[in-house]
């Protein structure tokens, strides 16, 4: 069964950065595409980044590029999510997902999310 | 980065028909642009229900459904379940750039 479970949120000053983990189970990290999604309160769906399979190419919404970076720990099955210079309208449920497919950067199996609070 | 266009809410009847709909202001929606349909209710995780337009997944139930019309993706639910109130976002993709639409809130009533 395909699981996945976030961690690493928390209550982070502004300015600081955070990594979150997603630990996958049941397949290998590695020959699909993941994703991280996130929905601040009372908002949408925000799309965040994607690793594809394989060598791993990364994709990023425009509005967060250079401040996030997606990587994958293919020795633990580990997807992460490293982000820098928080800000409080960061503050959100952030969900990994796993793709359809190797190239997938689309959602279609999702984990329960971690919360992100950013405040001083 | 493309702006996806949803109708902010629509309310269907229990046993009624309702379709959603989902535009881009980079023009008509196509296969090539992986679209997709995800449920969200509150406090859950997000479920995705389409893939590709019009595949269901093993958890979707039948009474969902994708299509296109016209330029625009296309979701219709038959036989409204109370169950199905809930916010659905559709997706599209731009050379691996995800962009989600503002999402429907469909209250069944």
């Amino acid at each position: 069964e395909v699981q996945l479970l976030e961690s690493g949120g928390g209550l982070v000053q502004p300015g600081r950065s955070l990594r979150l983990s997603c630990t996958a189970s049941g397949f290998t990290l590695s020959a699909y595409g993941m994703v991280w999604v996130r929905q601040a309160p009372g908002k949408g769906l925000e799309w965040i980044s994607a690793i594809v399979g394989g060598e791993g190419d990364t994709y990023y919404a425009d509005s967060l590029k250079g401040r996030f970076i997606i990587s994958r720990d293919d020795s633990t099955n580990t997807l992460a999510l490293q982000m820098h210079s928080l800000r409080p309208d960061d503050t959100a449920t952030y969900y990994c997902a796993k793709g359809l497919g190797m190239y997938s950067t689309q959602p279609v199996v999702w984990g329960q999310g971690t919360t992100v609070t950013v405040s001083s | 980065q493309a702006v996806v266009t949803q109708e902010p809410s629509l309310t269907v009847s229990p046993g009624g028909t309702v379709t959603l709909t989902c535009g881009s202001s980079r023009g008509p929606v196509t296969s090539g642009h992986f679209p997709y349909w995800v449920q969200k209710k509150p406090g859950q995780a997000p479920r995705t229900l389409i893939h590709d337009i019009t595949d269901r997944h093993p958890w979707t139930p039948a009474r969902f459904s994708g299509s296109l019309l016209g330029v625009k993706l296309a979701l219709t639910l038959s036989d409204a379940q109370p169950e199905d109130e809930a916010d659905y976002y559709c997706l599209v993709t731009y050379a691996g750039v995800v962009v989600f639409g503002g999402g429907t809130r469909l209250t069944v009533l």
